[in-house]
């Protein structure tokens, strides 16, 4: 799976957007951009996941470049409960060898503050 | 429904004692994931169970193990414990359908201490 290289921490106000980015220069053409996020000493919670299409879902927007060789996760409007840690996984979707394998980074510390 | 429940929550062992941990997945889930997660090292993949099948492993000692059974449920072992094996272990389950996998839900961790 590809590599992902993410900043160590950001910080975002209550109500504001919030985007997170994520590089992945090395991303294969069937490789999938999975994030994540973790709350403190709880499992990851799945967010969001597209190939090269932008996709949005009830918790998040994912904008992936032309390119594909970076990503960006939004949070339209954060909250204090968005506070954690937020992992951006380059994956193969189906067959190969990487199956049910996520390899997690250092992810990027988000916290919201009022 | 159901998510993924992992048994127990919290466990202390002694050095040299061996462990088991269990993880029931969601319903219909048939893929069973494990990880470690410790403040140095983050979260690292152990190993990957599809139909009671080991189909993906990490890079961890032959002391730990797991298996799956024929509801999908599974454990994990750690033999001969280790003060560095304490740490959060996680479960994961995804549903596959056909050759695509989807997206993977974890359960809450078990948290082991070894002393």
């Amino acid at each position: 799976d590809a590599k992902t290289t993410q900043p160590t921490s950001m910080d975002c106000a209550e109500g504001r957007a919030a985007n997170l980015p994520c590089n992945h220069s090395t991303i294969s053409g069937n490789e999938y951009v999975y994030w994540y996020r973790q709350i403190h000493s709880q499992g990851p919670q799945y967010i969001i996941h597209g190939l090269k299409n932008n996709e949005t879902n009830e918790m998040a927007s994912l904008i992936i470049t032309e390119d594909r060789k970076s990503s960006t996760l939004i949070l339209p409007h954060a909250t204090l409960r968005d506070t954690a840690v937020y992992y951006c996984i380059v994956r193969v979707e189906a067959g190969g060898t990487s199956y049910g394998k996520l390899t997690f980074g250092q992810g990027t510390i988000l916290t919201v503050h009022p | 429904k159901a998510g993924v429940t992992q048994t127990p929550r919290y466990l202390i062992k002694t050095r040299g004692q061996q462990v088991t941990l269990s993880c029931s997945p969601i319903s219909g889930h048939r893929s069973v994931s494990w990880y470690q997660q410790t403040p140095g090292q983050g979260l690292q993949f152990l190993f990957e169970y599809f139909s009671e099948t080991q189909r993906n492993k990490g890079n961890f000692p032959g002391r730990f193990s797991g298996r799956q059974f024929s509801n999908s449920r599974s454990e994990m072992n750690v033999s001969t414990l280790e003060l560095g094996d304490s740490a959060l272990y996680l479960c994961a389950s995804s549903k596959l359908t056909g050759t695509a996998n989807t997206e993977a839900f974890f359960g809450q961790g078990t948290r082991l201490t070894v002393v």
